[in-house]
């Protein structure tokens, strides 16, 4: 079982829809949690970040963590073309260990 | 733009041959991370750099190796390139070593024929 693991898509959703992007992961040592946005052939761009459990909002974005589950979910609102992406979750166990560990990735169209 | 800098954006080289990917973080970060992505394997940890000295070690071969400068840039040197090492190299940079938020460059696109 992979330690993060994350469905890879594609998915296509229609200008203006909700949606949710889910990683499920089994190290139960992480405590730091994000989302990331990778445009093609493009460097992964810091969306949210997210300490333990709980829910964080930024704009359309809003980012959940539930621990208890070992699950974690990003939603975007009112989603727009240019949210067309591949988005990966990444988490560290914080102290002690540096290295972020990643999904495989969601590739999202968005469809004006 | 992250501010985290990568040369050279592609690199097209042979088997066998080595070559070295630079990286310049942002403007006060002292970690510098290097990792790894491949369409099978998606983005794997190679290794971190903290303040000039190696903090944390991933899935580095012994044919790949890193330093970080006095002046903060980071070099990942690779040799006796092999066919299954073409990949998108990246770059992230880091204010502390936490590692828990990290920015990443642009990347270096190697092919190996």
């Amino acid at each position: 079982q992979k330690e993060v693991e994350q469905d890879p898509g594609p998915l296509s959703v229609p200008e203006g829809a909700i949606v949710s992007l889910n990683c499920t992961y089994s190290n139960s040592a992480f405590q730091y949690f994000m989302w990331y946005r990778q445009y093609s052939r493009k460097g992964p761009e810091l969306l949210m970040y997210t300490y333990s459990s709980g829910n964080k909002e930024d704009g359309r974005f809003t980012a959940q963590v539930d621990k208890s589950s070992k699950y974690i979910s990003l939603f975007i609102r009112d989603s727009q073309p240019s949210d067309s992406a591949t988005y990966l979750c990444a988490m560290t166990g914080g102290a002690g260990s540096y290295q972020l560990t990643f999904g495989k990735g969601t590739k999202l169209s968005v469809i004006p | 733009d992250s501010g985290v800098t990568q040369t050279p954006k592609h690199l097209i080289t042979a088997t066998g041959q080595r070559v070295t990917l630079r990286c310049s973080p942002r403007s006060g970060d002292l970690s510098v991370y290097w990792y790894q992505q491949s369409l099978d394997q998606g983005l794997q940890f190679l290794i971190q750099y903290y303040n000039g000295e190696e903090r944390a070690k991933g899935n580095i071969l012994e044919r790949f190796s890193a330093q970080q400068f006095p002046d903060l840039h980071s070099e990942l040197n690779l040799s006796s390139l092999e066919l299954g090492d073409s990949a998108l190299y990246f770059c992230a940079s880091s204010p502390g070593g936490a590692g828990e938020t990290q920015y990443f460059g642009p990347g270096t696109r190697l092919l190996v024929l």
